[in-house]
């Protein structure tokens, strides 16, 4: 079993939608939560980071995290075209960080 | 902002070929990674490196070496290249509190092994 799983996709919706996605994981020793976004032939970029349960917002974004069910989610309002790329959550302990697959995003206009 | 620069967009090499695959940040961290990123699979920890001189092995370090002489530059080695090395090789530093201080990527190296 992967430590950290993530449904790869791709996942295609209509612009404007709610967009979820999700990963879960099975190590309790994980402490912070990242979510990155990554475009084709780019490297990841960070879109929110998070340590605690709860929810944590940055504009149409929204980052979730449920330690006691060991699930994280991030939700995407008012999805645009630009928003079409890769989600990788990413969790870390120790000096490491472990990725999930990936889940490929195609918003559609 | 931090800038991570990898100097080789796309590298095509041949089995057997020691390849080099240089990477350098701009923003003083102390902290230093490299990935390979494989469909299905995400990106996996091959090396990471602390401090100058410094390295520790990752979950995949077998057939790769890593030489970090300067803070700013990290370099990965490929003693003797395969073709299932063949991936999309990514970079990453952060400062040295690693618990509160997201990664940083460079815009990867698509590397070939024919």
């Amino acid at each position: 079993q992967k430590e950290v799983e993530q449904d790869p996709g791709p996942l295609s919706v209509p612009e404007g939608a709610i967009v979820s996605l999700n990963c879960t994981y099975s190590n309790s020793a994980f402490q912070y939560f990242m979510w990155y976004r990554q475009y084709s032939r780019k490297g990841p970029e960070l879109l929110m980071y998070t340590y605690s349960s709860g929810n944590k917002e940055d504009g149409r974004f929204t980052a979730q995290v449920d330690k006691s069910s060991k699930y994280i989610s991030l939700f995407i309002r008012d999805s645009q075209p630009s928003d079409s790329a890769t989600y990788l959550c990413a969790m870390e302990y120790g000096n490491k960080l472990v990725f999930g697959a990936g889940t490929i995003l195609r918003v559609k206009s | 902002d931090v800038k991570v620069t990898q100097s080789s967009r796309y590298l095509v090499k041949r089995t057997g070929e020691k390849v080099f695959l240089e990477c350098v940040q701009d923003m003083d961290h102390e902290n230093m990674f490299w990935y390979r990123q494989d469909p299905g699979l995400g990106l996996r920890l091959i090396y990471f490196s602390y401090d100058v001189k410094m390295k520790e092995k990752g979950d995949i370090p077998e057939g790769y070496s890593v030489s970090r002489e300067k803070k700013e530059r990290f370099s990965l080695i490929l003693e003797s290249a395969s073709t299932n090395q063949t991936s999309m090789y990514l970079c990453a530093s952060s400062p040295i509190k690693i618990g509160n201080q997201p990664q940083h990527f460079g815009d990867g190296t698509r590397l070939s092994i024919l």
